[in-house]
Parts: structure tokens; C-alpha cells; sequence
């Protein structure tokens, strides 16, 4: 069964650097979100984004933040100066249309930022 | 505003026990109603969703009535096997949108 995928697992870095977080959805589908999980907080949209261009987004997107499908597999969302706050669970996700909030979404198993 | 609140976990059963997680939420116009469970090591996979108030969505054993009248969409399985161990997502989506509205998600652990 096709399954969203992201790299890496786990990734540590030091205050101020930037990071990439990596998702490859489902070859057919044609919508593509980030969401974030703060230990012990609730899921949180962040972006959503369809035909090379950002759909929606959340408040928490701020100019920090930025996504990019730099070719036709991977779907990258990028933290250009990491704060200790960004210390989260980051999933991605996946849908084969915009179904007007009916669609389903598939989810990756996500990747655990930890920002130090 | 667009809210889900579900119970706090952790929860734990004995396997055969009768499962209920309470979900309610706050949303503006009619949003579609989702459960998303995730197991160890794995992502958040859709278990079940209603559309419309009235709808029961049901898989795997697990149900779920949109009651809209209660706001809620409460989980519930029969009789729980140690394999349903994982965290357990309430989210709604608005009518028109895609983004979803999670809960912080409810862990279950069913002991044999």
C-alpha cells in the first residue's frame, strides 16, 4: 500500500541553524501539508500547498518557515534560523484532491526536531 | 474559532473491555469529524470519519456517531484487543478547508 515517508527520523541541531525536513507523499496525489506536534500539545496545521504554491497557512508559518517541492517526489519544509520553541514532532501529509474538508489525509510517521 | 478537546490518556484496559473516548468539539458551519490512530513507529492513519451530523463512521470495530446536537464524536469498541494499543486523534476539518483540527490525542494501552 503506498505510504507517505519522511527523512529524516530524528534530527538534533544547535539554535540559529537552519533545517530541512523531508517528505515524500504519494506519487498520485496532488495536496501536500506540514503539521506539528509540541510534546504533550495538540497537532497544529501549519501549511498546506497544492500546484507549486502555498494553499493556506497557519499563523505558526511565519517568515521562518518555507516549502518547496524542488522536483516531482519530494515535498521539503524548511526552518531558516531554528528557535528552541521549534522542538516538535513534524508530520506530513498527503491527499489525492481537495475534497472540501471530506478528503482524507495521509499521514507520514514524522520526523522529531529537537532544537538545543 | 475551529477546537477539538478529547480525553486525556493515558488509558489503559484489560483486553475484551469496552473502549470509549470522549471527543467534542467547536467549529463553525459543518465540519466534517475524523479519528486518526497512530501505532508505534508509525504515522497518523485514518481509522474512521463522519461527514455529516447523524453519520456513524465505523472500522476495525471502532465507531463513531456525528452528534451534533452533543458536538461531540465519541469513540467506542466492544471489546478491545492488545493490538488496538497506539494514540488515539480526534480532528475536524471545516467545510471548504483541508486542514484538519486535531485533539493532543489519547493514548491507549490494553494489557492481556
Amino acid at each position: 500500500e503506498p505510504e507517505v515517508t519522511q527523512t529524516p527520523s530524528h534530527q538534533v541541531t544547535q539554535m540559529g541553524q537552519e533545517v530541512i525536513l523531508r517528505c515524500v507523499p504519494i506519487s498520485n496525489h496532488l495536496y501536500f501539508y506540514w503539521y506539528r506536534q509540541i510534546l504533550g500539545q495538540k497537532v497544529e496545521f501549519l501549511v498546506s500547498f497544492y500546484n507549486n504554491e502555498i494553499s493556506e497557512k497557519s499563523e505558526i508559518f511565519d517568515d521562518q518557515f518555507s516549502v518547496e517541492r524542488p522536483d516531482g517526489s519530494n515535498f521539503t519544509l524548511k526552518i531558516r534560523s531554528t528557535k528552541l520553541e521549534d522542538s516538535a514532532m513534524y508530520f506530513c501529509a498527503s491527499s489525492e484532491t481537495r475534497g472540501g474538508g471530506q478528503e482524507t489525509q495521509y499521514f507520514g510517521p514524522g520526523t522529531r526536531l529537537l532544537v538545543l | 474559532g475551529n477546537s477539538v478537546t478529547q480525553m486525556e490518556g493515558p488509558v489503559t484496559l484489560s483486553e475484551e473491555a469496552f473502549l470509549t473516548i470522549n471527543c467534542t468539539y467547536t467549529a463553525t458551519g459543518y465540519p466534517s469529524l475524523f479519528w486518526y490512530v497512530q501505532y508505534p513507529g508509525e504515522g497518523l492513519q485514518l481509522l474512521l470519519k463522519a461527514t455529516k451530523a447523524d453519520d456513524k463512521g465505523s472500522n476495525k470495530g471502532f465507531e463513531a456517531t456525528y452528534r451534533k446536537e452533543t458536538t461531540s464524536f465519541h469513540l467506542e469498541k466492544g471489546s478491545v484487543q492488545v493490538s488496538d494499543s497506539a494514540v488515539y486523534f480526534c480532528a475536524l476539518s471545516r467545510t471548504g478547508a483541508n486542514n484538519l483540527f486535531f485533539g493532543t490525542g489519547t493514548r491507549l494501552t490494553v494489557i492481556p
